[in-house]
């Protein structure tokens, strides 16, 4: 079974930089993996930031950015925001009878 | 783009089924996938499986084959899946979420609820 790996949590302080991971059990994520990144606050629905490694949607900030950083795909935050604390989750893409699969989720602190 | 809106919260006893809907405001037949997601109490997103609602295409996850069934009625641009012998390990918010196609996904429905309770 594939699993996919993220930071179980971060911390970081108002107006730093962050780098959060996803890594595949399976090695290297590549841009095939298409890689998704979704932004959840507590109580709230999921909203997707990035799709496919490095492209925004139109209500994604500008301080967040998708990258694939070594054999892992990242999401970094610049600037980072109070508002921006939050549950991060990425998604890869795997061909086969599973094709989706979320990572475990980073949980980010601002403080 | 599209937005999805579901129906409401469920309570279920353990071995029943459930259905839960999502409709699209746009027109869902164009290209786009519908894939199902749900969020147990305190846990993480597991992805259940996709439907191509031009077609009626179906992708059910491993873990949720023989057990769940994603359909689609095109007249009214809403999506089912349905959930049978559930168990109290089936609580969770339910979510629909469409993708463009290519990986992009885009758009959550607002979630339900489903609840599973002797």
């Amino acid at each position: 079974q594939t699993v996919v790996t993220q930071e179980p949590s971060l911390t970081v302080s108002p107006g730093g930089t962050v780098t959060l991971t996803c890594a595949s059990s399976t090695g290297a994520v590549t841009s095939g993996h298409y890689p998704n990144w979704f932004q959840q606050k507590p109580g709230q629905t999921p909203r997707t930031l990035i799709y496919n490694t490095n492209n925004k949607h139109s209500w994604t900030p500008a301080r967040f950015s998708g990258s694939l950083l070594g054999d892992k795909a990242a999401l970094t935050l610049s600037g980072v925001q109070p508002e921006d604390e939050a549950d991060y989750y990425c998604l890869l893409y795997y061909a086969g009878a599973q094709p989706w699969v979320f990572g475990g989720g980073t949980k980010l602190t601002v403080l | 783009q599209v937005q999805l809106v579901q129906s409401g919260a469920e309570m279920k006893k353990p071995g029943a089924s459930v259905k839960v809907s999502c409709k699209a405001s746009g027109y869902i037949s164009y290209g786009y996938y519908i894939h199902w997601v749900r969020q147990a109490p305190g846990q993480g997103l597991e992805w259940m499986g996709w439907i191509y609602p031009n077609n009626g295409d179906t992708g059910p996850a491993q873990n949720f084959q023989g057990r769940i069934t994603m359909t689609r009625d095109t007249s009214v641009d809403t999506v089912y899946v349905e959930m049978s012998m559930l168990t109290s390990d089936d609580t969770a918010i339910y979510y629909c979420v469409s993708e463009k196609g290519g990986g992009q996904w885009l758009m959550w429905g607002q979630g339900t609820l489903v609840t599973v309770s002797s």
